[in-house]
C-alpha cells in the first residue's frame, strides 16, 4: 500500500517562528500537495509540484514556502508563524496522470497551533 | 475558491438505512473524486467518475455523475457504524497536475 507520512502529528510553535513541516511519501508519486483544512472551509491548496525542484502556488500560498529536492520528500515552510496559521496541514500525493490512477493518497495530518 | 459544494452539512441516519450526499461545482471537468475522512485523520480515496460516465459502483457505494446539472451524489446503501465521517467531493479541472479543488464536506453520523 501507498503510504505518505507527515513528520509530525501535532506540532505546537510560537509566532514568529520558522516552521518546518515534512512529508515523504514511498510510492515514486510526481505530484505532491501541500493542503490545509479548518472548519467550515474544506481543505484548501497551498502549494503543489509535479516534479522535483518543480512547484506551483495553490489557492492560498501567502505565507508558505515549499521545497522539493528529492522526489519523495516535500516540505512545506511557514517562514515567520502567525496565528491564523493554526490549522490541520495535509500531505498527499499521486501519479502523474496516464501512469496511474488520479486519486489522491493522504498523509495523516499535522496538527499545528501557532501560539 | 470552492469548486464543490456538499449538500447537506450534516447528515444523520439509523444503522441499515441509505445515506445520501450531494455536491455541486461550477466549471467543466476532468473527473470527479470522493473522499472520506475520519475524525482527526487524512481522507481516504473512495471513488472517481470521469466526465464521460454517468455512474459507478464500488461496493456499498454508488456515485452517479450529471455533467448538464454539474452535480453529483454518493449514495451509501445498507450504512453501518463504521461510515460515520466526513465525506468530500473534490473536482479535477487541471489534466496536467491533477489539481483537486474540495468541498467543504457533509458530516455523516450512523446511529446504532
Amino acid at each position: 500500500d501507498v503510504k505518505v507520512t507527515q513528520s509530525s502529528r501535532y506540532l505546537v510553535k510560537r509566532t514568529g517562528e520558522k516552521v518546518f513541516l515534512e512529508c515523504v511519501q514511498d510510492m515514486d508519486h510526481e505530484n505532491m500537495f501541500w493542503y490545509r483544512q479548518d472548519p467550515g472551509l474544506g481543505l484548501r491548496l497551498i502549494y503543489f509540484s509535479y516534479d522535483v525542484k518543480m512547484k506551483e502556488k495553490g489557492d492560498i500560498p501567502e505565507g508558505y514556502s515549499v521545497s522539493r529536492e528529492k522526489k519523495e520528500r516535500f516540505s512545506l515552510i511557514l517562514e515567520s508563524a502567525s496565528t491564523n496559521q493554526t490549522s490541520m496541514y495535509l500531505c498527499a500525493s499521486s501519479f502523474y496522470p496516464g501512469q496511474g490512477s488520479e486519486k489522491l493518497f493522504f498523509g495523516s495530518g499535522t496538527q499545528l497551533s501557532v501560539l | 475558491s470552492q469548486q464543490g459544494e456538499e449538500d447537506p452539512q450534516a447528515l444523520s441516519i439509523q444503522e441499515g438505512e441509505n445515506a445520501t450526499m450531494n455536491c455541486s461545482y461550477k466549471t467543466s471537468i476532468n473527473n470527479l473524486q470522493w473522499y472520506r475522512q475520519n475524525s482527526g485523520r487524512g481522507l481516504v480515496h473512495l471513488i472517481l467518475i470521469r466526465s464521460n460516465e454517468r455512474e459507478k459502483h464500488s461496493g456499498r457505494l454508488r456515485v452517479t455523475l450529471d455533467t448538464s446539472k454539474k452535480s453529483s451524489s454518493l449514495l451509501i446503501t445498507a450504512s453501518r457504524a463504521a461510515d460515520t465521517a466526513s465525506y468530500f467531493c473534490a473536482t479535477a479541472t487541471f489534466q496536467g497536475a491533477q489539481k483537486l479543488v474540495f468541498g467543504q464536506g457533509t458530516r455523516l453520523t450512523i446511529n446504532p
